[in-house]
């Protein structure tokens, strides 16, 4: 069984829509972070959210950690096809990170 | 600077065969991480290193050995390889910032046969 739940796993929009990926989990976690992942890539950090509630937003990316600190979200505003690629939650417990699934996202011209 | 690098980028095993995985850091990080990524299922760990001279296992250590030879290296080794170790395999550094990054390298891409 997953730790932590990523939906959906599979994405595919075209230009200009909006669109939310959700990770959750039955635990705590002292940190969520996610990652976006390109073809042929490691991943690459995008955002460490660290308290319960808390907002950060990243030009039109928008992540929100629960007040729970068991979930989060990714809300990705017009997206373009620049943002294609492999999005991963990563949730941090004894300063290792469990990953979720992740969440494919194919945004088409 | 380079960052984490790993070798090599592809490999093609026959079932039983032995290997290395080979990964350095320049950014003197304490910690370093080895996972395999399979379609569906995230990034999972296999072994991780807290500082040189430690290693422990994670979620997914059966089938693998890893050395911490220095602070910089810290390979990843299969002495007897089986299909089900068909995966991509990253190695990852922590730094000690408040954000608890980690940085990837490139991946190596296995296939065993």
């Amino acid at each position: 069984t997953q730790l932590l739940e990523q939906s959906p796993q599979f994405l595919s929009i075209q230009e200009g829509e909006n669109l939310t990926v959700y990770c959750n989990s039955s635990s705590v976690f002292s940190s969520l972070q996610w990652y976006r992942q390109e073809p042929g890539e490691g991943p690459v950090l995008l955002v460490t959210v660290v308290t319960g509630g808390e907002v950060k937003k990243l030009k039109r990316l928008t992540f929100q950690f629960g007040d729970a600190r068991k979930d989060s979200s990714l809300h990705i505003t017009a997206a373009q096809p620049g943002d294609t690629g492999l999005y991963l939650c990563a949730g941090t417990q004894g300063g290792k990170l469990i990953f979720g699934q992740g969440t494919e996202l194919s945004v088409k011209p | 600077n380079a960052g984490v690098t790993q070798t090599p980028k592809f490999q093609v095993l026959k079932t039983g065969q032995s290997m290395t995985l080979q990964c350095a850091q320049d950014m003197n990080h304490n910690s370093m991480y080895w996972y395999r990524q399979d379609p569906g299922m995230g990034l999972r760990l296999i072994y991780y290193s807290a500082s040189e001279g430690t290693t422990d296992k994670g979620e997914v250590p059966n089938g693998y050995n890893v050395s911490r030879l220095n602070k910089r290296e810290f390979s990843l080794r299969l002495e007897s390889a089986a299909p089900s170790q068909t995966s991509v395999y990253f190695c990852a550094s922590r730094g000690t910032g408040a954000a608890n990054e980690q940085f990837f390298g490139p991946g190596t891409r296995l296939t065993v046969l």
